[in-house]
């Protein structure tokens, strides 16, 4: 089964310090993962998919397929980067890669 | 338009009545999907709509729920007998194709007092 799993609901870090949201997945082949974003009152949007291998907004996020990880990072936080962060998987691409696994998200709230 | 719209964008119902959302894809996506976003729950699939194919309808949760999509354009999510489990923001979502980035609208919050 496909799982996407985001330990932390609600994390709070001070501005300028750096920010790490956890992403671990269950997925037997080769998936592919990306981060979506929430601000407040926006919609759900892309921010990072591991194939693109970019930085975005100074976020950056590795896959790590022997621990199944694919935690989101940035050196330094910015008040704007507070936000609903969600994880999500899509299976391999013969596989239905139409679904995507999403986790529960986490709060990110940058505090001043 | 410049995205995907969705409407109404709040819904307040009664428990045991019918209720329509609608979705208005990205022109020439032919990709289009339903989401729940539950409190605490994170964003649960619902049903995927891929050109004329057959719709992907493994997520839906019950029978009370349905969905259709006239000309590969507009949806309609249709929950019939809505209970007050059904609260949730409904979202839609569309893509180039299946393998796309996809694009989410801004959501219909459906309240089942």
């Amino acid at each position: 089964a496909q799982r996407v799993t985001q330990p932390e609901k609600l994390l709070s870090v001070f501005k300028g310090a750096p920010v790490e949201l956890k992403c671990n997945y269950s997925y037997s082949g080769s998936p592919e993962l990306f981060w979506y974003v929430q601000y407040s009152r926006q919609r759900l949007q892309l921010l990072l998919r591991h194939i693109s291998r970019e930085s975005i907004k100074g976020f950056t996020a590795d896959l790590n397929k022997g621990e199944t990880s694919f935690h989101l990072k940035k050196p330094f936080a910015q008040e704007e980067d507070s936000a609903m962060y969600y994880c999500a998987l899509s299976p391999a691409r013969r596989q239905g890669a139409q679904k995507l696994v999403f986790g529960q998200g986490t709060r990110l709230t940058i505090n001043p | 338009g410049a995205g995907v719209s969705q409407s109404p964008s709040n819904k307040v119902t009664e428990k045991g009545k019918d209720v329509e959302l609608r979705c208005d894809p990205i022109s020439g996506h032919t990709a289009l999907y339903w989401y729940r976003q539950s409190l605490g729950q994170g964003l649960e699939f619902l049903i995927y709509f891929q050109g004329n194919s057959a719709p992907d309808k493994s997520g839906l949760p019950s029978d009370r729920f349905s969905a259709e999509r006239t000309g590969g354009s507009v949806s309609t999510l249709t929950i019939q007998r809505t209970q007050q489990e059904d609260s949730a923001v409904y979202l839609c979502a569309s893509s180039l194709d299946a393998l796309q980035v996809k694009f989410f609208g801004p959501g219909t919050r459906l309240t089942v007092l």
